[in-house]
């Protein structure tokens, strides 16, 4: 059975930094692009990294471009986001998401339950 | 841009439900629905305009091209009263609809 497990969420400053973790396990990590998504309260999805099976190809919505770093570890099973220069629309729930197919991109087939991000003074 | 409608609909369990979707621009049939419950992850329901996620019932179906797309309900189960988003990845960067939540009349 697959299971993402995030950590790393929590009451931040604005300006200041965060790093999140997820925890894979179920499935050959290595094989599979991961995603971030986050879900500010009471609102929708928004995508916001994707780091390929081999971190050879990542991307972020520009939202976050310049300030979030995505990495993974595949010994590890392990995902990452590197949030600098928190802004309080930063503020979210922070989903972990495996893409369905493996070697391919963009199709959110299991997800964490989120950890919760929150920028304020 | 995904544009969803409608925001709401209101249904009664045995009821069809058609939910729509619309992009600015074409993305080719690379349009995802995702079901959410509230305090839940979102979960997969269909890809690429029509194909079933594991393990989702047949009521569920998907249709459509191009910039037009539907999720079907052929007849609405309790559980399925929730919010419904739509996703492309046919254009970059990756986008969400603004959902349709779909309850109990």
């Amino acid at each position: 059975e697959v299971q993402l497990v995030e950590s790393g969420g929590g009451l931040q400053q604005p300006g200041r930094s965060l790093r999140l973790s997820c925890a894979a396990s179920g499935f050959t990590f290595d094989e599979y692009a991961m995603h971030w998504v986050r879900q500010a309260p009471g609102k929708g999805l928004e995508w916001v990294s994707r780091i390929s099976w081999n971190s050879g190809n990542i991307h972020y919505a520009d939202s976050v471009k310049g300030r979030f770093t995505v990495s993974r570890d595949n010994a590890k099973k392990s995902l990452y986001l590197q949030m600098n220069s928190l802004r309080a629309e930063d503020t979210a729930l922070y989903y972990c998401t495996k893409d369905l197919i493996r070697y391919s991109y963009g199709i959110f087939d299991s997800w964490g339950q989120g950890t919760l991000v929150t920028v304020a003074s | 841009v995904l544009t969803q409608s409608p925001a709401t609909l209101s249904l009664s369990p045995g009821e069809r439900a058609t939910l729509s979707c619309r992009a600015s621009q074409s993305v080719s049939n690379y349009l995802a629905w995702y079901q959410q419950k509230p305090g839940q992850a979102p979960r997969l329901l269909i890809y690429d305009t029509s194909n079933r996620a594991p393990g989702i019932p047949a009521r569920f179906s998907g249709g459509g091209s191009g910039t037009d797309f539907t999720l079907t309900i052929s007849s609405l189960q309790p559980e399925d009263f929730a919010v419904y988003y739509c996703q492309q990845r046919g254009n970059w960067p990756y986008t969400f609809g603004q959902g349709t939540k779909l309850d109990i009349k």
